[in-house]
């Protein structure tokens, strides 16, 4: 039972555009989400952040929308780089079931100069 | 350097062989987690620490695999009698306490 999904393996996008990554979360006890970054033979990289007691945390390019009734939460890269392709992965926490993170399948994302 | 370091980096095992696979974590981060990742699928939990006490071990797949982390520092996980289908890239974690989880490059292992 995957509890955090990322339904679109694969996003194309053109430099200079808007990136928008999707995830669909199950469990109503998450109260904490992340974005991760990876490029190959590395491990992932912490991109961003937001509490479920928010519904916006931008930082720079990159913006991360929480709607918790929907049990949704999108990431925005504006404007996309060449350097922003990589595998993008979501991920949540119950933080009082303790620090661990159930991550979704990823996005893979390409941007083309 | 400052980060995760996690070694070997590659790992060729015969079927049936044991393998051990090491975690260094940020010098001062509590917390350590194990992680196994599928080709083209997303981490999966294996185990986490806090200082030595291994907290949580509910993702481990079977009692081949453990993990220890005797002095709160290093951690170690031992797959043992490895099989085909344990061939994945493992990730070690380590954070301060309830913040993100910074990573180390990753293991992958190949069963033969």
């Amino acid at each position: 039972d995957q509890q955090v999904k990322q339904n679109s393996p694969s996003l194309s996008v053109q430099e200079g555009r808007i990136s928008i990554l999707n995830c669909d979360y199950t469990n109503s006890m998450f109260d904490y989400f992340l974005w991760y970054k990876k490029y190959p033979a590395e491990g992932p990289t912490f991109l961003i952040s937001i509490s479920s007691i928010k519904d916006k945390n931008e930082d720079g390019r990159f913006t991360v929308f929480l709607n918790k009734s929907a049990k949704h939460l999108s990431l925005h890269i504006v404007p996309s780089q060449p350097g922003d392709s990589a595998v993008y992965f979501c991920a949540a926490r119950d933080q009082a079931a303790g620090n661990k993170l159930t991550f979704g399948g990823g996005t893979r994302v390409l941007v083309k100069p | 350097g400052a980060g995760v370091s996690q070694s070997p980096r590659y790992k060729v095992a015969k079927r049936g062989q044991d393998v051990a696979l090491r975690c260094d974590p940020i010098s001062g981060h509590v917390s350590l987690f194990w992680y196994q990742q599928a080709l083209g699928q997303g981490p999966e939990f294996l185990t986490y620490f806090q200082n030595e006490a291994q907290l949580d071990k509910s993702g481990l797949p079977s009692d081949r695999f453990f993990a220890e982390r005797p002095e709160g520092s290093v951690s170690t996980l031992k797959i043992q009698r490895t099989q085909q289908e344990d061939s994945a890239v493992y990730l070690c974690a380590s954070s301060s306490r309830f913040r993100e989880l910074f990573f180390g490059e990753g293991s992958r292992l190949t069963v033969l």
